[in-house]
C-alpha cells in the first residue's frame, strides 16, 4: 500500500472521447503531481500543486486539464486526445513542493488512445 | 540542457552484486533519487544523497560524487524480485526533478 491510489487501473478511449483520471493521497501531504511515462523514455513531468495552487504546467497541450480540489485529489480531465497520448499516466505526492522530500506514487494509469 | 544518463539494461546473476551507474548535467543540484519500479507497479523510493559518500539501506547502498556528476546504486545478494527498473532523479537548482529514463535490471538464477 503506497498511500497513493488511482483509478482507474486501465482506460481505452477514442480520440473524440471525454474522460477523467482520478489520483487520491492518504499521506497528508500538501504537494501532487502528475507524471507521464512512455516507453524507455524518462518521466515526463505535466503538472505539480502544492497546496492546491498549480505551480508547474510544463508545456502541456491543453486537451490535458489538471483540476486539484483538495491537497488529497487530483484529477486529470482529457479530451481529443491524440494516438501519441497513449502511456501510463502516473501520480505522485510529497511533503511539500519545492523541497527535497521524496515522492510516493500511485500505480498509474494505463491509457490507450485508439 | 539538463541530462541524466543510465544504462538502459544490465543483467546479473541471483546472489551476485550489480552497480548501476547514473551520471548527471543539471542547473544546480538539491539532492538525487533513486526509485524502484517493477513493471506494471508504480516506482518506490529506494535512496537520498545529497552529500558525498555512501549510504546503505541493508542490501542496497547509493553513492554520490558531487564534483564528478555521478552516482550508482550498489544492490548485494541479489534476489530474483529484484528484477525491476531503476530510476535515478537529481533535483535540480529549482527543486524540479529531473528524471533517467531508468535502467532495466534481469536476474538471472
Amino acid at each position: 500500500e503506497t498511500g497513493v491510489t488511482q483509478t482507474p487501473r486501465h482506460l481505452v478511449m477514442g480520440m473524440t472521447n471525454k474522460k477523467s483520471l482520478k489520483c487520491e493521497q492518504h499521506l497528508g501531504h500538501n504537494a501532487m503531481y502528475w507524471y507521464k511515462q512512455s516507453a524507455k523514455k524518462p518521466l515526463e513531468l505535466m503538472f505539480v500543486y502544492n497546496f492546491k495552487e498549480q505551480t508547474e504546467n510544463n508545456s502541456v497541450p491543453s486537451r490535458f486539464s489538471p483540476e486539484c480540489p483538495n491537497s488529497s485529489h487530483l484529477f486529470l480531465h482529457l479530451h481529443t486526445l491524440q494516438p501519441e497520448d497513449s502511456a501510463l499516466y502516473l501520480c505522485a505526492s510529497s511533503q511539500e513542493a519545492g523541497e527535497s522530500y521524496e515522492q510516493y506514487f500511485g500505480p498509474g494509469t494505463r491509457l490507450t488512445v485508439t | 540542457g539538463q541530462n541524466i544518463d543510465q544504462p538502459t539494461e544490465m543483467t546479473a546473476t541471483e546472489g551476485a552484486i550489480v552497480q548501476i551507474n547514473c551520471t548527471y548535467q543539471t542547473s544546480g543540484f538539491n539532492g538525487l533519487f533513486w526509485y524502484q519500479q517493477h513493471a506494471g507497479e508504480a516506482p518506490t523510493f529506494l535512496s537520498y544523497n545529497v552529500l558525498d559518500g555512501l549510504e546503505e539501506k541493508g542490501r542496497f547502498s547509493s553513492f554520490l560524487s558531487r564534483s564528478k556528476g555521478y552516482s550508482y546504486l550498489l544492490l548485494k545478494e541479489l534476489q530474483m524480485k529484484d528484477s525491476a527498473s531503476y530510476l535515478c532523479a537529481v533535483k535540480d537548482s529549482n527543486y524540479q526533478l529531473i528524471w533517467g529514463a531508468g535502467t532495466k535490471l534481469i536476474i538471472k538464477p
